[in-house]
């Protein structure tokens, strides 16, 4: 089955950069399109990123533009986000998440999402 | 960026209870809409798109309906489980994908 696992969260000072990992399994991973969500403490849920099934196109929130950059390596099935200039409001949990087209980029849901690694932003 | 407001933002039931949520966009996004149920803890998961198309494996007593800017979430008889935040979640328009606040279904 459909397995998305995130790792690379932790405590990170203000201004630092963090990098997140998502390793998939279980489906062809360099065909689909694929997703960074992110949830604050509490709060609801914000789409952050996208990028295409062969990084040739990504889009961003307006929130983290110039600041976060997604990106992929299909010859591992793994799906990134290098978070620089972190500040103390992206403090949340990043979830992964499969797009639902595949070989193209296309408006859909996000379906499955991975259990999601924790960033906290602090001094 | 469309906006969706959810209404209402919590509800409490009992077990056999029919419910609806509501989600409203701020502008037409035809039947681009998906729901999302959540648990603490827990990874979101998808259990209607294009609005009222059932997720393979989801019970048959979730429901949803609508179109343009208005839209509702059913469960026809709420069993334990139920219990969760739901969230709306438009994909009409990109970037940037949308949610709603979430409504959360508690326990009466």
């Amino acid at each position: 089955q459909v397995q998305l696992v995130e790792s690379g969260g932790g405590v990170v000072q203000p201004g630092r950069s963090l990098r997140l990992s998502c390793a998939a399994s279980g489906f062809t991973f360099s065909s689909y399109g694929m997703h960074w969500v992110r949830q604050a403490p509490g709060k609801g849920l914000e789409w952050v990123a996208v990028i295409s099934y062969d990084g040739s196109n990504k889009y961003y929130a307006d929130s983290v533009k110039g600041r976060f950059t997604i990106s992929r390596d299909n010859s591992k099935n793994t799906l990134y986000l290098q978070m620089n200039s972190l500040r103390a409001e992206d403090t949340a949990v990043y979830y992964c998440a499969k797009d639902n087209w595949n070989y193209v980029l296309a408006p859909c849901w996000f379906d499955p999402w991975g259990q999601g690694t924790l960033v906290t932003v602090s001094s | 960026a469309i906006q969706l407001t959810q209404s209402p933002s919590s509800l409490s039931a009992s077990v056999g209870d029919r419910v609806t949520i509501t989600c409203r966009a701020s502008q037409g996004i035809s039947s681009a809409l998906a729901w999302y149920q959540q648990k603490p803890g827990k990874a979101p998961k998808l259990l209607i798109y294009d609005a009222s198309s059932l997720e393979s494996g989801v019970p048959s007593r979730f429901s949803g309906s609508g179109s343009g800017t208005d839209f509702t979430l059913t469960i026809s008889s709420l069993q334990p489980e139920d219990f969760a935040t739901y969230y709306c979640q438009q994909f009409n328009s990109y970037p940037p994908y949308t949610f709603g606040q979430g409504t959360r279904l508690e326990i009466k």
